[in-house]
This record gives structure tokens, C-alpha cells and sequence, in this order.
């Protein structure tokens, strides 16, 4: 079965620490991948995404995802976070060839403390 | 131009109590999907549709549940009768094109408590 895994519950870091956000996933086939951002009081929103091509993908508000197709992996990094990247953060996957449902995890809470 | 809108923000009903939720898609967007978040678990997935077509349905719980998307514009999500499990945020979410590169853009949620 198709599942997304996301290594940490909540994470509590300093403003200007580097983050990093493991993911990985469980999928016998070719997949898309995503990160969305739910901050507070606000949509689920896309943060980055991977298709094909380059597996280090760049995303919105200096977010990067590294696609590692030998370890089933999409961490999540930033090299400095500030205060407004405090939210939480879902790691996804879909079929390629269907680009249908989508599969999340359970979702990770950020919090920076200023 | 306009995002994807549900109505209502919150609801609060009483257990065997019916509630009907509306989604909204973006304009011209053929797909349009419900997902559920119970609290504290992933969000799920619960159905898909193209138009007006249902295309998946894997994720609906059980015969309690209906959805429909009349005329494939705006889709409403019907729970009759309502349990203590429903209660979570529902969320809409449509795309354009059903394609390996498409986005789904999310609304903003319809959180439903039953009591």
C-alpha cells in the first residue's frame, strides 16, 4: 500500500538554524512528490514539488527538497529559517501516471522561536 | 482570479444529525477531490472527480457518505447520519487537467464537529 512516512512530529528551532525534514514514502512505481505548507489561519499551499528531471528541486521562500529515489526519500531543507516559516509542513506523494489522489503524511509542526 | 472557496468554515452538529458541505473549485478546473483530516492523523483522501463523473471513490468510509458535483462546477459532501468519527477538517481540492504534472490547489477547509 501506498504510504508517506515524516520522521518528526513537531520540530522547535531557532531563527536562523538550518532545517531539515525527513519524508519517505512506500510506492511500487513511478510517483510525483510534494511538500505543502499550511501556516496558520491559512490554505494548504504548495511548497515544492518533483516531477522528473533534477532531483533537488527548489520551491518557494528558499525551501529546497532532495528527491532520493535509492532511499524512497524527499527531505525537506531551508538553510535558515525565520519566525514566518512556522507552520506545518506535509510531505506527499501521488502516482505519476494518474496524478489523482494524493497520499500525505501525517504532517510536521514548526515552530521558530524569534 | 478566485481560489478554491468551501462553505461552511465550521460546523457543529449533533450525532444523527445531517450536514452538507460545499466546495467551490477554481474556475474551469475539470478536477475536483475531498480530503479528510481527523484530528491528529494524516490528511486522507476521499474522493475524486473529473466533471461531473466520479473517477474515484476508494476513500469514502462507508454508505453514510455522498457526494456529488451536479453540472461538474461546485460538488457538495453530504454525511447522513453524522457519528462522533467524522468530526475533523474536510478539505476541497481541484486541478486543471488530469495530468502527471498537475497541482491541486487546496481550499481552505470545513472543519465539522459532532457532538
Amino acid at each position: 500500500a501506498q504510504s508517506v512516512s515524516q520522521h518528526n512530529h513537531h520540530v522547535i528551532l531557532s531563527e536562523a538554524a538550518s532545517l531539515e525534514l525527513g519524508c519517505n514514502y512506500s510506492y511500487g512505481g513511478t510517483v510525483n512528490l510534494f511538500w505543502y505548507v499550511q501556516y496558520p489561519g491559512q490554505h494548504l499551499q504548495l511548497l515544492l514539488k518533483y516531477f522528473s528531471g533534477d532531483p533537488l528541486v527548489k520551491g518557494i521562500k528558499g525551501f529546497e527538497a532532495e528527491f532520493i529515489k535509492s532511499k524512497f526519500s524527499f527531505n525537506l531543507r531551508k538553510p535558515s529559517v525565520q519566525w514566518s516559516d512556522t507552520a506545518e509542513y506535509f510531505c506527499a506523494v501521488s502516482a505519476y501516471s494518474s496524478a489523482s489522489k494524493i497520499i500525505f503524511g501525517s504532517g510536521t509542526r514548526l515552530s521558530i522561536r524569534p | 482570479e478566485a481560489g478554491v472557496t468551501q462553505f461552511p468554515s465550521h460546523s457543529v452538529i449533533e450525532k444523527g444529525q445531517t450536514v452538507t458541505l460545499r466546495c467551490d473549485p477554481i474556475s474551469g478546473h475539470d478536477n475536483l477531490y475531498w480530503y479528510r483530516r481527523v484530528m491528529g492523523k494524516e490528511i486522507k483522501f476521499l474522493l475524486h472527480f473529473v466533471k461531473e463523473s466520479k473517477q474515484d471513490e476508494s476513500g469514502m468510509p462507508n454508505n453514510r457518505f455522498l457526494a456529488e458535483r451536479t453540472g461538474g462546477t461546485y460538488s457538495t459532501l453530504k454525511v447522513q447520519p453524522a457519528e462522533l468519527e467524522d468530526s475533523g477538517v474536510y478539505f476541497c481540492a481541484s486541478s486543471p487537467t488530469k495530468g502527471p504534472t498537475d497541482t491541486q490547489y487546496f481550499g481552505p477547509g470545513t472543519r465539522l464537529t459532532v457532538l
